[in-house]
């Protein structure tokens, strides 16, 4: 069965504080996909990086960063010299590869507060 | 440049009354999805659709019926609402292309209140 834990519920960080948001996942299926979607006080879902389960480099996307690690099952996400623009909630998800659906099994997300 | 769009943004309902919540999508999207989003939860699939004329159950069917008459549009149908249903709805989108999960498009949101 699939599932995605984010154990931290919520987090508070002072501005320019780095912060590291954690993701562990289950599955049985040797290729997958892992996602990390942003969703703001305006209650959308912004997509923010997807990453299958052959490519575990890190990757770096101006002050975000992710650590995929198939060894622990995780997939955490760094924000660095956090901003208050990036309170939110964080999820993360997992999406199997087959046919059908590939729908995503969400975690049940990270509140995220930077105060000024 | 509308990608997802759900109407409406907010309803109120009372228990036993049925409603239709909208979704269309102009990306031309094979694949379309309908989650609920839960007070501290994160969103769980209900329904979803990989063409048109084609649609099968999620995690939470229950309570709930689709159509997929076009690529287009995927509505989402309540018969019978019930308080246990007051939820947030996304509804998403994503093309599938080879063997490769593409990302899911998001709406919105429409905000569903059962009383």
């Amino acid at each position: 069965a699939q599932k995605v834990t984010q154990a931290q519920t919520e987090i508070s960080v002072v501005e320019k504080e780095d912060v590291t948001l954690d993701c562990v996942y289950e599955t049985r299926d040797t290729t997958y996909y892992l996602f990390w979607y942003k969703q703001p006080p305006s209650g959308e879902l912004v997509f923010l990086i997807r990453r299958n389960s052959f490519d575990e480099q890190n990757e770096i996307s101006g002050r975000y960063s992710w650590n995929f690690q198939k060894s622990t099952s995780s997939f955490n996400f760094t924000i660095t010299a956090s901003q208050v623009v990036d309170s939110a909630v964080y999820f993360c998800a997992l999406s199997e590869h087959k046919a059908g659906a590939n729908n995503l099994f969400f975690g049940t997300g990270t509140r995220l507060t930077v105060i000024p | 440049n509308a990608g997802v769009t759900q109407t409406p943004k907010f309803r109120i309902l009372k228990i036993g009354q049925s409603m239709t919540l909208q979704c269309t999508q102009d990306m031309n999207h094979n694949y379309m999805y309908w989650y609920r989003q839960d007070p501290g939860m994160g969103l769980k699939l209900i329904y979803y659709s990989v063409g048109a004329g084609i649609t099968d159950k999620g995690e939470v069917p229950n309570g709930y019926n689709v159509s997929r008459s076009t690529t287009e549009d995927f509505p989402l149908r309540l018969e019978l609402a019930a308080p246990s249903q007051t939820s947030v709805y996304f509804c998403a989108s994503t093309r599938r292309t080879g063997n490769s999960n593409q990302p899911q498009h998001f709406g919105d949101g429409t905000r569903l209140s059962i009383l």
